[in-house]
């Protein structure tokens, strides 16, 4: 069974502060993704990555940034939290050879 | 900019009764068009899938029916279950990149 994990399923956070999502997935995925998911909008997303130090924007890069310095690991960087990243964050990962993307539980933050 | 339009954003549908979900897209380059179920605090995963050369996919109770000349596709989950209670969304993509565009999702709640 594909596994991803995510470090946290909450978080709070304050204007201002740095945040790092945290994403490990245990199948030798190759891409890696990261989406924002919110009422009426959907997932959207926001990086992704096709293998280990390759990084690509998606639909709403702003605000963000991502590394992948591990095959395994993809993680997420808010570099000064805003409230308007308030959402849930959901991760995901697939092998570069089959369409199925395996999501992660997701963590919801907040920003105050 | 919506590329995947999804309607309703809520159903409610009695035990036993058809679920009908529809998804429109505008991009014609796309040739994947998944449909993804969440249950609550669960990440999203695969629930059946399909490609422009068919114009239906059945897996048990879950059809996805597609008009390639309308750019429409739709979810039907026959004989619908209390258990079939969750969030669907629709997805597409081009090629292999594995750039899901989601639509904005649908709760479906199945009334014993």
């Amino acid at each position: 069974d594909v596994k991803v994990t995510q470090s946290s399923r909450y978080l709070v956070k304050r204007t201002g502060e740095k945040v790092f999502l945290e994403c490990v997935q245990d199948m030798d995925h190759e891409n890696m993704f990261w989406y924002r998911q919110d009422p009426g909008l959907g997932l959207r997303l926001i990086y992704f990555s096709y293998d280990v130090k390759m990084k690509e924007k998606g639909d709403i890069p702003e605000g963000y940034s991502v590394s992948r310095e591990k095959k395994e690991r993809f993680s997420l960087i808010l570099e000064s939290a805003s409230t308007n990243q308030t959402s849930m964050y959901l991760c995901a990962s697939r092998t570069g050879a089959a369409d199925t993307q395996y999501f992660g539980p997701g963590t919801r933050l907040t920003v105050l | 900019q919506q590329q995947v339009k999804q309607s309703p954003q809520s159903l409610i549908v009695q035990k036993g009764g058809i679920s009908i979900i529809n998804c429109a897209y505008e991009n014609t380059a796309f040739d994947y068009f998944p449909w993804y179920q969440q249950f609550p605090g669960k990440g999203p995963a695969l629930l059946i899938a399909i490609r422009p050369d068919v114009s239906e996919k059945k897996e048990g109770r879950f059809t996805i029916s597609f008009n390639k000349s309308a750019k429409q596709f739709s979810l039907h989950i026959m004989d619908s279950q209390p258990g079939d209670s969750a969030t669907y969304f629709c997805a597409a993509s081009t090629g292999n990149t594995g750039k899901l565009i989601f639509g904005q999702g649908t709760t479906l709640q199945v009334k014993p």
